[in-house]
This record gives structure tokens, sequence and C-alpha cells, in this order.
């Protein structure tokens, strides 16, 4: 199974400013997933992060607002930007496990925007 | 579009009672299904996962769910609950017919009572 550490596990931002969260995995992956759950909401795909291309985003999110970098296979970062309540959250990330369809989770960073 | 469906929100059953979660999907192939359980503060972790053959697979922890086609359904079951079990379950549907990209429904949070 991969191990997926996450930083910064919590945070409280001000309106207006900006974080990155960082995803670190035990292991080489090729893709690497960033999911928001929203509070009492499920989960939802915010982009797919490939090393050494632009991630993909899925409708509703965009780049400008959630910029993400891939420097290498076992790292990743999710910045959001100009933050508002709205983007209190948790986001996690995930990769796939070395068996075809098993993702392996992080713990999430639970963001509060206030 | 996929879609995945958990008609119950919150379930609250007796320790050593039986489970059901349902679940149904929309997709108009055979479809990937997963569930997922998220325990408080922790990350999600994979409980089983549908892809082919039979159509009963069994998990960790004691759970199997049942994929029926006619039904659209995926329920996940548990002869006998353990107080343990309390957490969020989340089943998953591979975005597009894959795997990697999941569309996840709403959840439903399980309580045992003692």
């Amino acid at each position: 199974s991969a191990v997926i550490s996450q930083k910064p596990s919590r945070d409280i931002c001000q309106r207006g400013t900006s974080l990155t969260i960082q995803c670190q995995v035990d292991s080489q992956v090729t893709m690497m997933f960033w999911y928001r759950q929203q509070p009492g909401q499920s989960l939802t795909l915010i982009a797919t992060a490939n090393q050494g291309s632009e991630a993909t985003y899925e409708s509703g999110f965009v780049i400008d607002k959630f910029p993400i970098s891939r420097p290498n296979l076992t790292f990743s970062t999710l910045t959001v930007s100009n933050m508002s309540p709205e983007d209190s959250s948790i986001y996690l990330c995930s990769v796939e496990g070395a068996r075809t369809g098993e993702l392996f989770f992080g713990e999430g960073s639970r963001l509060t925007v206030l | 579009a996929q879609s995945v469906t958990q008609p119950d929100i919150h379930i609250t059953v007796s320790e050593g009672a039986s489970l059901e979660l349902r679940c149904n999907y929309s997709y108009g192939a055979t479809p990937y299904l997963f569930w997922y359980v998220q325990s408080p503060g922790q990350g999600l972790q994979l409980l089983l996962k549908y892809f082919s053959g039979d159509t009963l697979v069994q998990g960790i922890k004691g759970f199997e769910a049942e994929f029926k086609r006619s039904q659209s359904s995926f329920n996940l079951r548990k002869p006998s609950v353990h107080w343990s079990d309390a957490a969020e379950y989340f089943c998953a549907v591979g975005d597009s017919g894959g795997y990697n990209k999941l569309i996840f429904g709403a959840g439903t949070r399980l309580a045992v009572h003692p």
C-alpha cells in the first residue's frame, strides 16, 4: 500500500490569502489526484496531476484558483488561491496503488477560511 | 454522466446487528464500483471494489458487496456490526469507465449503539 503524507493537516486562513498543500508519497506514482470534500458533503475531483505535464482540471475547477505542481514522481502541491469562506473544505491527495483500481488517500488537509 | 446515489444519509444500528448500506449508480456499461470508509479525522480506506466476474465481492473488515446490474445497485453488507465500524461510508463509481478518477456518492454516516 502507498503511504501518503499531507501538510498541513489543518489550517485557519484569512480571506484573500493563498495556501499551499503538500502531498508526499512513499513510492513513485504516475498520477496523483486532488479531491475536495466540502463540509458535510462528498468528495469531488479537482484535478489529475502527472509528472512533467500540466494538471488536468475537472469541470468547475480552474488553474488560476487551484494551481498544482508535480515536480517529481513522489510529490505534488495544490495551492488554494485568493481564498474565500466557500473554500473551507478538506483537501485530499490520492494515488493509485500497485494493484489496478486501488486508490489510496491521504488523511486530508482541513482548511478553514475566515 | 455517471452518478452515484446513497439514499441513506444516516443509519443507526445496534452492535451485533446486520448492516446494509445502499448504493445506486448510473452508467451505461459495466462500471467500476468501490466502497470506501472514512473514520473520524482519517483519510479514506478502500473496503472493496468490483470490476468484473463474481458479483459478490468480499472486502476487508468483514464487509461484502453485491453488484446487481438489473437494479444498478452495489449495496454494502456486514452480518454483524462492531462499534468500531462507526464511520462514514462512500460508494463510488469510476468516471467514464475508468478506475482512477472516481465519482463519489454523498456518503452514509453509520452510528453503532452498544
